[in-house]
This record gives C-alpha cells, structure tokens and sequence, in this order.
C-alpha cells in the first residue's frame, strides 16, 4: 500500500545544513512535495520535484529525488532559527500521502 | 495571494455534540479537502471534494460527514462528537486533477477537543 516515511526528529546548529530524508512506496508517484509547518500555523508548500527528475535548487533549498530507492531529501544551507517547524513530505499519486512529519530544531 | 480561511482557530465541544466546521477557499479551486493531524501519525485525509456537490471518502470517513454546496466552501461535520476526535483539522484547496506541481493550499487549522 501507500507509505511515507520520515524520522521524527532532527537537531541541528544554526548555520549548519539540514538534511530532512523520506522514503515513499508508490512507484507511480508524479510529484513529491515538501511543505513547512510553523507552531500553530497551517502547511505551507515549500517547494516539490517532478518524478523524472533527480535534483531541484531553489535558493538555500535543495531537493534530491532517487527515484530507483524511492528516497527523497531536503536539503536546507546555511539554517536558520527561522527553519524550525515540522516539515512534511507529501507523494502525489491520485491523490496527496503525506509522511508522518519531521521537527526541525535548529539550536544557536 | 492565496487564501484559505477556516471558522474557529480553537473549538471545545462537548462529547455527543455535533460540530461544524467551516473552511473557505478564495481561488475558485476545484478541489477542496479535509484532515485531522496528530502526533506521529501526520495528516490522514478524511474526505475530499472535486466539485459542488460532490464529495469521496478519505483514508479515515467514519464518524464525519462533509458538505459542498458552493464552490468556495467545504464543510466538515462531527455528527456526535467523540473523545477520540480531538484533533487538529486543516482544510485546504487546490487546482483541478492535474494541478501538479502548485499542491495543496492549506488553511491554519482549527484545534478542537472534545470533553
């Protein structure tokens, strides 16, 4: 069946990269999707990789899409005490499965 | 700029009761879809709607309805609210089927305990 998995937790020094991992298990998938959310706020889509690609950049954010070992990660450069929140990342088949969510706890 | 607004940000209901919640879409989306979110669990859909009218069970339907009667709203009932409800919900909204790549919208959520 459909599964995505995260760990729960992640620490890191401000400054330092974050690296945020998910597996999936849906072959199929067509887009997969991180979104970001803050204490007491909704989710936020932070940005996604088409299923034939392998690598997105966007500013301090990196995707990486193995799309043979169904892994995806997150990369954040440079983090801030800003990137504290729980990230999520979603697979999209025919409709949205979302991970379980990973808390990011960036530390001065 | 995008906006998903949902009715209460923090609800207390008592066990038996029936809740309504409401959640608003300013973007003339298609689809429009409701969660509960809990600790390790993250989001399990509940129901979801492609258009007035019409609404699809999610991964976790019982103990809830939804009701779409315009475009722009989709609401979420607990017909007897329960214990085990007590919950964040978050609404959102997207495109139609082939939206891709702009996701899902989400609105701030509403806490809700049941007592």
């Amino acid at each position: 069946g459909e599964d995505v998995e995260q760990s729960l937790f992640l620490s890191v020094r401000e400054g330092d990269s974050s690296v945020i991992n998910c597996t999936y298990t849906d072959s199929s998938s067509t887009y997969l999707y991180w979104y970001k959310q803050e204490p007491g706020a909704g989710l936020q889509l932070l940005t996604y990789i088409f299923s034939n690609m392998d690598m997105k950049q966007d500013q301090r954010l990196t995707v990486l899409l193995n799309k043979k070992d169904k892994h995806l990660s997150l990369r954040i450069a440079d983090t801030q005490t800003g990137d504290s929140a729980i990230y999520f990342c979603a697979e999209r088949t025919d409709k949205l499965i979302f991970g379980t969510g990973t808390r990011l706890q960036v530390f001065p | 700029d995008v906006k998903v607004t949902q009715s209460s940000r923090y609800l207390v209901k008592r066990t038996g009761e029936k809740v309504f919640l409401e959640c608003v879409q300013d973007m003339d989306h298609e689809n429009m879809f409701w969660y509960r979110q809990d600790p390790g669990l993250g989001l399990r859909l509940i129901y979801f709607s492609y258009d007035v009218k019409m609404k699809e069970k999610g991964d976790i339907p019982e103990g809830y309805s939804v009701s779409r009667e315009k475009k722009e709203r989709f609401s979420l009932i607990l017909e007897s609210a329960s214990t085990n409800q007590t919950s964040m919900y978050l609404c959102a909204s997207s495109l139609g089927r082939t939206s891709g790549g702009r996701g899902q919208y989400f609105g701030p959520g509403t806490r809700l305990t049941v007592t």
